[in-house]
């Protein structure tokens, strides 16, 4: 069927560089995309969101690009902090629907001091 | 403002017992959603709320599962018989409204743990 996936399952950053995340996904339906961070023990977190009318679209140190022609997705984090050490996780929404969102399995992102 | 609320945060019982979940949406918001996740793993979308209108079940993994939603607001999602295969951690989200393009909030789950 139909889903959202994660490139890369881990990803070790050195403090203060950028970090990219990746995401594929195979919903041509869908319109709407999120980025969740989730820490341990924690629920996931709201980053951005973007819309498919929308190529690129930043945030405070966080940047998220659509590629809809290759059904990719980015989330960028600049300046990368301790902080940032977390899942991230990609989400889609199918077109006009209400319903729940489909979730890759996640990237756990490491920042090395 | 106050967030998406769930309770107990922890809950170990045994094998056959009911559980009974709950979930404070954020005030106003109209859509509610229950989702499970198992160790390293995505989420898995259970069940759906959406004001007045009969909720979307389609992702209950068996009829030992069932949700209510009482006055619009608070959600109870039950286990009955717990099995073994029933512990992960139960995520509540809501969303200010049931259309798309709107960012869901989540709490921080109930961990079930079935010994």
């Amino acid at each position: 069927g139909e889903s959202v996936g994660l490139h890369l399952p881990t990803l070790s950053v050195q403090e203060g560089d950028n970090s990219i995340i990746n995401c594929a996904y195979s919903n041509s339906a869908s319109d709407y995309f999120i980025w969740y961070k989730q820490e341990s023990g924690k629920g996931p977190q709201f980053i951005i969101d973007i819309r498919s009318n929308m190529d690129k679209r930043q945030g405070q140190r966080v940047t998220v690009l659509l590629n809809k022609t290759v059904k990719h997705l980015s989330l960028q984090i600049a300046a990368t902090q301790p902080g940032d050490s977390a899942v991230y996780f990609c989400a889609e929404n199918p077109s006009g629907s209400a319903r729940q969102l489909t979730f890759g399995s996640g990237t756990q992102l490491t920042v090395l001091p | 403002g106050a967030g998406v609320s769930q309770s107990p945060s922890n809950k170990v019982t045994e094998k056959g017992k009911d559980v009974e979940l709950r979930c404070d949406p954020i005030s106003g918001h109209t859509a509610l959603y229950w989702y499970r996740q198992s160790l390293g793993q995505g989420l898995e979308f259970l069940i759906y709320f959406q004001g007045n209108s009969a909720p979307d079940k389609s992702g209950l993994p068996s009829d030992r599962f069932s949700a209510e939603r009482t006055g619009g607001s608070v959600s109870t999602l039950t286990i009955q018989r717990t099995q073994q295969e029933d512990s992960a951690v139960y995520l509540c989200a809501s969303r200010r409204t049931g259309g798309s393009n709107q960012p869901q909030h989540f709490g921080d789950g109930t961990r079930l743990s079935i010994l």
